[in-house]
C-alpha cells in the first residue's frame, strides 16, 4: 500500500510570512498532484508534477517534486489570508488510475 | 462548465434508513470516483468507474454500500441501511485521465443519527 505522509499537520502563521509543507513517501510515484480544499468545498487541483526534480510556480506558490519521485514540497511566499485551507498531496502510479491522498496540512493565515 | 454537481449538499437521516447520493460528472470525463472524507481517515476512495463500468470497488466498506453509473452523466452511491459510523463528507470526482487531475464536486455532508 502506497502511503503519503504530510507535515506539518497544522500550521498557523501571520500574513506575510513564508512557509513550506512537505509530502513524503517510501514509494515512487509517476506523478504527484497538489490540491487545496476550502471549508465546505471539494479539493481543487493546483498543480501536477511528473518529472523527478521538477519545479513549478503558481504565483506565490512553488512546488517541487523530489529527484527520486518519492517526495514533494510546497512553498508559499508572503502568505495571505486567502491561502487558508487544507493542502492535500496525491500520488499517482503510472497506469494505475488510483490517486493516493495524504491527510493534508491545514494552513491558517491570520491577518 | 458547471463542474461536478452533487446532491444533496446535506443529508441528515436516522440509523437504518436508506440514503442515496447523486453525482453528475463533467461532460467528456470518462472516469468517475466516489470518495469519503473524515478527520480520522482523510480521503478514502470507495469506487472507480471508467466509461460507466465499475473497475474497482475494493474501497466500498461493506455490502451496505452500492454504486451505479447507468450513463455517462449520472452516478449514485447508496447506503442501505445507514449507520452512525457512515457519517462523513462524500465526494464525487471526475477526470479525463490521471495526469489531468481530478475535478471534485462540493460534496454531500451525511449525518446519520
Amino acid at each position: 500500500t502506497q502511503l503519503l505522509e504530510q507535515s506539518p499537520q497544522f500550521l498557523s502563521i501571520q500574513e506575510g510570512e513564508n512557509l513550506t509543507v512537505y509530502c513524503n513517501s517510501s514509494s515512487v510515484f509517476s506523478s504527484l498532484q497538489w490540491y487545496r480544499q476550502e471549508p465546505g468545498e471539494g479539493p481543487v487541483l493546483l498543480v501536477t508534477v511528473v518529472t523527478g526534480g521538477e519545479v513549478k510556480k503558481l504565483k506565490r506558490l512553488t512546488f517541487q517534486f523530489g529527484d527520486a519521485r518519492k517526495d514533494s514540497s510546497l512553498h508559499i511566499t508572503a502568505a495571505q489570508p486567502g491561502d487558508t485551507g487544507l493542502y492535500l498531496c496525491a500520488g499517482g502510479g503510472g497506469s494505475n488510475y488510483k490517486l493516493t491522498f495524504g491527510k493534508g496540512t491545514l494552513l491558517t493565515v491570520n491577518p | 462548465d458547471a463542474g461536478v454537481i452533487q446532491s444533496p449538499r446535506h443529508e441528515v437521516t436516522e440509523m437504518g434508513q436508506e440514503v442515496t447520493l447523486r453525482c453528475k460528472p463533467i461532460s467528456g470525463h470518462n472516469s468517475l470516483f466516489w470518495y469519503r472524507q473524515t478527520m480520522m481517515r482523510g480521503l478514502e476512495l470507495l469506487i472507480y468507474f471508467n466509461n460507466n463500468v465499475p473497475i474497482d470497488d475494493s474501497g466500498m466498506p461493506e455490502d451496505r454500500f452500492s454504486a451505479k453509473m447507468p450513463n455517462a452523466s449520472f452516478s449514485t452511491l447508496k447506503i442501505q441501511p445507514s449507520e452512525p459510523r457512515d457519517s462523513a463528507v462524500y465526494f464525487c470526482a471526475s477526470s479525463p485521465g490521471l495526469n489531468y487531475g481530478y475535478t471534485f464536486g462540493s460534496g454531500t455532508r451525511l449525518t446519520v443519527v
